[in-house]
């Protein structure tokens, strides 16, 4: 059974600092690995994409890393915003075209 | 440029009733795919089609049921309403069968009382 894990499942922070976000998946032969952010009863945004060559992706204050090889990916968010509070959620693709997602990661960034 | 449109954004149904939700994919993007998210979970996938033919299937019982139109538009249809069936549907869009990422929707509110 495919599986994603996302450590931890609540954060809170002070404004400024650096956020570390965890997610590890248990199938090596994804295609790709997404990282959405999720505001209360809202839809999925997109932030970043990684196809299964690549190493990373930035985009802004985030950059997403990913090692298919020990089944993690990690989103570091630089210098945290009030603004960035929000569900942060990992999905990977693989064989079956769908998604798999993880349960979250809920984000409080303290002014 | 539109981005995935869902209707209605909310609605509240009774048990044992019928459902019909709606998407509008991005222009030009082919594939769509349905997800649940039950309250503080990760969406749970239950169906995705590519060019009007369904490309898979969630673990999901057969009251569920979803089609592709000529225009890529896509319907979600839920029989035989249960308490459980409450919960934000998903819709998601994508250039190509495989490869790409996914755009969602805002989702559709469901309330089964």
């Amino acid at each position: 059974k495919q599986e994603v894990t996302q450590i931890p499942a609540a954060l809170s922070v002070p404004e400024g600092e650096n956020l570390v976000l965890n997610c590890s998946f248990t199938d090596s032969a994804i295609y790709n690995l997404q990282w959405f952010r999720q505001d209360p009863g809202k839809g999925l945004t997109s932030l970043l994409l990684i196809q299964s060559s690549q190493r990373e992706q930035t985009s802004g204050r985030l950059n997403a890393s990913l090692d298919k090889s020990s089944g993690r990916s990690t989103l570091y968010i630089a210098a945290s915003q009030p603004g960035d509070s929000a569900t942060y959620l990992c999905a990977f693709k693989a064989a079956g075209n769908k998604l798999t997602f993880g349960g979250g990661t809920r984000v409080l960034v303290k002014p | 440029d539109a981005g995935v449109t869902q209707s209605p954004t909310h609605l509240i149904k009774t048990r044992g009733q019928h459902v019909t939700l709606r998407c509008s994919p991005i222009s030009g993007h082919k594939s769509v795919s349905w997800y649940q998210q039950v309250l503080g979970q990760g969406p749970q996938f239950i169906f995705q089609y590519y060019e009007k033919e369904e490309r898979g299937r969630g673990n999901f019982p057969d009251r569920f049921s979803a089609r592709q139109f000529p225009n890529y538009s896509s319907e979600l249809n839920v029989n035989a309403l249960l308490l459980g069936d409450s919960a934000l549907y998903l819709c998601a869009s994508s250039l190509a069968e495989r490869l790409g990422g996914y755009t969602f929707g805002s989702g559709t509110r469901l309330t089964v009382v």
